[in-house]
């Protein structure tokens, strides 16, 4: 069975403080995603990888960047934390072709 | 701007009832369909997906319906139980496509 693990369940952080989000998947799959899930706004893609050392844009990428070193590692990080990036964050992974994209059980991020 | 529309917000049905949740998509390039389910705490899971050389497709009590030409699919829970309460999304993705696009997500209630 797939797995996709979320570092942390529930995250408190600071007004400008860096934050890592650590997201492993143990499927050897080549894609990787991050979505931030708000109420009412459904999931929004942040950023996606492709393969190791590559990496899209999503439809919101603006003060997140990613990392994807290996495989079957995926972060997301906040540059510079702002309250409204208080949300739920979701990685998801799938194998290259017509597959269904797994989803780990969420980080909560509260940014104070 | 959500790319998949999705209607109802929520919605409260009997046991034994037929929820139905609807969604609405404008690019034609659109050709997997999949739904995904949530339960609380947890991160969504593949529920059932459905291509558009097909208008229906089933599994168990779960019942995919497709109209190309209106550009819309839907949603329904044949015989629903109060396991089944949870949050549906509507996806959509192109064939060439890393990425879903996500529908707002509907919360169903089922009363015992």
């Amino acid at each position: 069975d797939v797995k996709v693990t979320q570092s942390s369940r529930y995250l408190v952080k600071r007004t400008g403080e860096k934050v890592f989000l650590e997201c492993v998947q143990d499927m050897d799959h080549e894609n990787m995603f991050w979505y931030r899930q708000d109420p009412g706004l459904g999931l929004r893609l942040i950023y996606f990888s492709y393969d190791v050392k590559m990496k899209e844009k999503g439809d919101i990428p603006e003060g997140y960047s990613v990392s994807r070193e290996k495989k079957e590692r995926f972060s997301l990080i906040l540059e510079s934390a702002s309250t409204n990036q208080t949300s739920m964050y979701l990685c998801a992974s799938r194998r290259t072709g017509d597959q269904p994209q797994h989803f780990g059980d969420g980080t909560r991020l509260s940014i104070l | 701007q959500q790319q998949v529309k999705q209607s109802p917000q929520s919605l409260i049905v009997q046991k034994g009832g037929i929820p139905i949740i609807n969604c609405a998509y404008e690019n034609t390039a659109f050709d997997y369909f999949p739904w995904y389910q949530q339960f609380p705490g947890k991160g969504p899971a593949l529920l059932i997906a459905i291509r558009p050389d097909v208008s229906e497709k089933k599994e168990g009590r779960f019942t995919i319906s497709f109209n190309k030409s209106a550009k819309q699919f839907s949603l329904h829970i044949m015989d629903s139980q109060p396991g089944d309460s949870a949050t549906y999304f509507c996806a959509a993705r192109g064939s060439n496509d890393y990425k879903l696009s996500f529908g707002a997500g509907t919360t169903v209630t089922v009363r015992a």
